[in-house]
């Protein structure tokens, strides 16, 4: 069965913390896609990366980064020197090349708050 | 512009009246879903499309109808809505299983 777990409901930091949101997946496909997507509060979803199980190199891009760790089945996102914009729900979320190809499943998501 | 529009926006309806939520994108994009919001339960996917007259059920289709007649506009037809179906439903395309989705603007949905 495919899922993803994110654990932490809400989080909240200050302006300049660092913050990490973990996300953990289970799959049984040798081959997968996992995302991470923003909603913001108004509410639209933002794609912000995706990583395939073949590449397990760490993505920088700005104050974003993703550390992919197969041996954990996790893919965790990082917002370094976080601001007031960063604030909104996100959501990690799997697709398999198995059986359910065609099939995206979403964490329950984690609502950061960043306060100023 | 790229992008995929959902109509409408905002819908306030009565058990058992049917309704039609409206989705098309102009990215000719093949692959199409539904998805539903519920707050603590993240999106769950309803249907999806890989291609014209191609469809198939999410974790959640219970309710809900779709169609693929071209391959740029899939509806969800909710033929008897219910309570329970209140919600906010996002469509998204790709331009494949691989890439990431473009999401439409949402549409909140309330069944009285």
């Amino acid at each position: 069965a495919q899922k993803v777990t994110q654990a932490q409901t809400e989080i909240s930091v200050v302006e300049k913390e660092d913050v990490t949101l973990d996300c953990v997946y289970e799959t049984r496909d040798t081959t997968y896609y996992l995302f991470w997507y923003k909603q913001p509060p108004s509410g639209e979803l933002v794609f912000l990366i995706r990583r395939n199980s073949f590449d397990e190199q760490n993505e920088i891009s700005g104050r974003y980064s993703w550390n992919f760790q197969k041996s954990t089945s996790s893919f965790n996102f990082t917002i370094t020197a976080s601001q007031v914009v960063d604030s909104a729900v996100y959501f990690c979320a799997l697709r398999g090349r198995g059986s359910t190809l065609g099939r995206l499943y979403f964490g329950r998501g984690t609502q950061l708050t960043v306060w100023p | 512009e790229a992008q995929v529009t959902q109509n409408p926006r905002y819908l306030i309806t009565v058990t058992g009246k049917k309704l039609t939520v409206t989705c098309s994108q102009n990215m000719n994009h093949e692959y199409m879903s539904w998805y539903r919001q519920d707050p603590g339960l993240g999106l769950r996917q309803i249907y999806y499309s890989m291609n014209v007259e191609v469809t198939d059920k999410g974790d959640v289709p219970e309710g809900y109808k779709v169609s693929r007649k071209e391959k740029r506009n899939f509806p969800l037809i909710l033929e008897s809505p219910s309570p329970n179906q209140t919600s906010l439903y996002f469509c998204a395309s790709s331009s494949d299983l691989y890439n990431e989705q473009f999401f439409g603007p949402g549409t909140r949905l309330t069944v009285l």
